[in-house]
């Protein structure tokens, strides 16, 4: 079974562009959650999507948001990119989301804003 | 969810056993158990979770106290390649797709 894939794998864009990161889960698999890791906060959860619904939100400023598709196919978009934004952004997916499934998680799209 | 604690380094000879702990002394009922690792770079890796019983797989075995205070994720034969940042991570029923990474512990694998 093909595991969850991010595209695409490296980003670089100047500061008050726009990005959108795009992630596909493991086939079955209709909770998509994405994360931000930094070397400064590590790795920080910013939203899960369950049957097309945001069903969980970090705390991340609105410039963040996402959507999934009918496929459970996935997209997060940051507007007015900041340097701060730099980072490995994750995506991970999982059965229904519950605390008894397991996430599983991709290999990430590394966004560098200059 | 319930908050954990980890060594933030320790270092294990190759072929020997890793045993890595984990305190979560305020865990509740039905908090779940999880471990990832992550190698630099990488995504993070599921290991393994349990709930109250011990729990073996193909990876690594966890062990969870009776009053489930704590737990030891136990890495049976490392090798250079186990050589990551290990998370321990309780979760609860309300998480809804998020796991809380803590620092975790840098394993340092050596000849």
């Amino acid at each position: 079974k093909a595991g969850v894939t991010q595209t695409p794998r490296y980003l670089i864009k100047t500061r008050g562009q726009q990005v959108t990161l795009s992630c596909s889960p493991i086939s079955g698999h209709r909770s998509v959650s994405w994360y931000q890791q930094t070397p400064g906060q590590g790795l920080q959860f910013l939203f899960e999507y369950f049957s097309e619904t945001q069903r969980n939100k970090g705390n991340f400023p609105g410039r963040f948001s996402g959507r999934q598709f009918s496929n459970s196919r996935s997209e997060m978009n940051v507007s007015t990119l900041e340097l701060g934004d730099s980072a490995l952004y994750l995506c991970a997916s999982s059965l229904q989301g519950e605390s008894y499934n397991e996430q599983f998680f991709g290999p990430g799209t590394r966004l560098t804003v200059l | 969810d319930a908050k954990t604690t980890q060594p933030p380094s320790m270092d294990c000879a190759e072929g020997r056993a890793a045993n890595l702990p984990c305190n979560h002394s305020t865990i509740s009922g039905n908090e779940y158990v999880y471990w990832y690792r992550q190698i630099h770079s990488q995504g993070p890796q599921y290991i393994i979770h349990g709930l109250k019983n011990n729990e073996t797989n193909e990876m690594a075995s966890l062990i969870i106290t009776e009053d489930r205070k704590s737990s030891t994720l136990i890495l049976p034969h490392a090798t250079l390649r186990d050589t990551a940042v290990y998370y321990c991570i309780v979760r609860g029923t309300d998480s809804w797709g998020k796991l809380q990474f803590g620092a975790g512990t840098q394993v340092v694998v050596t000849p």
